[in-house]
């Protein structure tokens, strides 16, 4: 059965400390490695999709990169708008060699940046 | 592009009733997910949609059933409601797309309290 892990549960940052988040997964095939950002009361928004170990992306103040068992989420200089809850989730190929829709997710990392 | 709409966005059901939630996808989008959030088990796969077609489903009880239009919009059903199954109902849509073109994106959710 395909599993997510984020660690830490909380961070609590200072404005412009820079920090990062661990997702550790493990399944079967990896078809993909999505992180999300969740406000309170919203759906979670996509931020990146990491495809094969080895791989970086970078979206402002923050980079994902991945590697065969974990992924890692890096904040550059937090301001307080970076605050929310954090989501890793993996897709796994099926047996057939197929991909649906199925996201296995973590339970997330709280971020807080305070001023 | 309009994003993923979901309605309504908030319900109050007691035990017993059941309840529709109704999801439309991002234009040209064909798959749709649903997943149920909680605070004590985060975010759990329900099932998913793909021409008007059940491909994938979560480990729920049958009360819990969804429906796609040739639209692709997409109902789910929860009969018989209970207590526990109180929580914020999020619709996911993604192409049925390549490699690179396999990320869901999230509705704001239907919040569902059951009393």
């Amino acid at each position: 059965e395909d599993q997510v892990t984020q660690s830490p549960e909380a961070l609590r940052l200072q404005e412009g400390e820079s920090s990062s988040l661990n997702c550790s997964y493990t399944v079967s095939g990896l078809r993909g490695l999505f992180w999300y950002r969740q406000d309170p009361g919203k759906g979670p928004e996509f931020l990146f999709t990491l495809y094969s170990a080895g791989e970086e992306k970078e979206k402002e103040r923050l980079k994902a990169t991945l590697t065969k068992k974990e992924s890692f989420l890096h904040i550059t200089a937090p301001k307080p708008e970076d605050s929310a809850t954090y989501l890793c989730a993996v897709q796994a190929f099926n047996a057939g060699g197929t991909s649906y829709g199925k996201l296995t997710f973590g339970q997330g990392t709280i971020l807080t940046v305070h001023p | 592009k309009a994003g993923v709409t979901q309605t309504p966005r908030y319900l109050i059901k007691t035990r017993g009733q059941q309840v529709t939630l109704s999801c439309s996808p991002i234009s040209g989008h064909r798959s749709v997910s649903w997943y149920q959030q909680t605070p004590g088990q985060g975010l759990q796969f329900l099932f998913e949609y793909f021409s008007e077609t059940q491909r994938n489903k979560g480990n729920f009880p049958g009360r819990f059933s969804g429906r796609q239009f040739s639209n692709s919009r997409s109902e789910m059903n929860v009969s018989t409601l209970e207590l526990g199954d109180s929580a914020l109902y999020l619709c996911a849509s993604k192409t049925r797309g390549d490699l690179n073109t396999d990320t869901q994106y999230f509705g704001p959710g239907t919040r569902l309290t059951v009393l």
